[in-house]
């Protein structure tokens, strides 16, 4: 079946600017998070979404990053003001929510470019 | 942080058993030990992942000792589509929040 989606694939945008990175999840999935991945870095969580429940939001390294799921499945991960600091892949996964098994299926990301 | 340590990089060679090690001293009894890795360009991939018995499934083996204070990921016939980062990864919360807190890893490179 299909997996979990992300666009764009690529973002190039200018110091400044406000973007928007949409993640599509695995239908069913009742899960969703947020990660990013510097150049030559491992993942560093953002933001996870379950079902209606508030959502954990201590991975946003600043008050210009905000998500949000709508309808309990696509979400959008918004960045404000731009910087150059930001640009990284920005990776988003699903998952079911079955106790403590916790397979995320992840998406190919998108490749944020600041310039 | 991270609570689990890997070595930064491995080498193997083709059809031969890699096999990956990992400490996580601080483990709390009730967290799980989860192995991803990560193709160049892709998003990461699950490999298995376990609680305190051996593990195996299609795709690898996992080893824990008994204190589970450390674990093994095994790939019993590495080939080079293997070559990855490999991720070593304790649960932490649980129920309110599945986030997984990804290390360094260890690049696994696999030799022709």
């Amino acid at each position: 079946g299909a997996g979990v989606s992300q666009s764009p694939s690529n973002k190039v945008t200018e110091k400044g600017k406000d973007v928007e990175l949409r993640c599509d999840p695995i239908s069913g999935h009742t899960a969703l998070y947020w990660y990013r991945q510097s150049l030559g870095q491992g993942l560093e969580f953002l933001i996870y979404f379950q079902g209606n429940s508030a959502p954990d939001k201590s991975g946003l390294p600043s008050d210009r990053f905000s998500a949000e799921r709508t309808g309990g499945s696509v979400s959008t991960l918004t960045i404000q003001r731009t910087q150059q600091e930001d640009s990284a892949v920005y990776l988003c996964a699903s998952s079911h929510q079955r106790g403590p098994y916790n397979e995320q299926f992840f998406g190919p990301g998108t490749r944020l470019t600041v310039l | 942080d991270a609570k689990t340590t890997q070595p930064p990089s491995m080498d193997c060679a083709e059809g031969r058993a890699a096999n990956l090690p990992c400490n996580h001293s601080t483990i709390s009894g009730n967290e799980y030990v989860y192995w991803y890795r990560q193709i160049h360009s892709q998003g990461p991939q699950y490999i298995i992942h376990g609680l305190k018995n051996n593990e195996t499934n299609e795709m690898a083996s996992l080893i824990i000792t008994e204190d589970r204070k450390s674990s093994t990921l095994i790939l019993p016939h590495a080939t080079l589509r293997d070559t990855a980062v490999y991720y070593c990864i304790v649960r932490v919360g649980g129920g309110a929040t599945n986030k997984l807190i990804f290390g360094t890893g260890t690049l696994l490179a696999v030799q022709p």
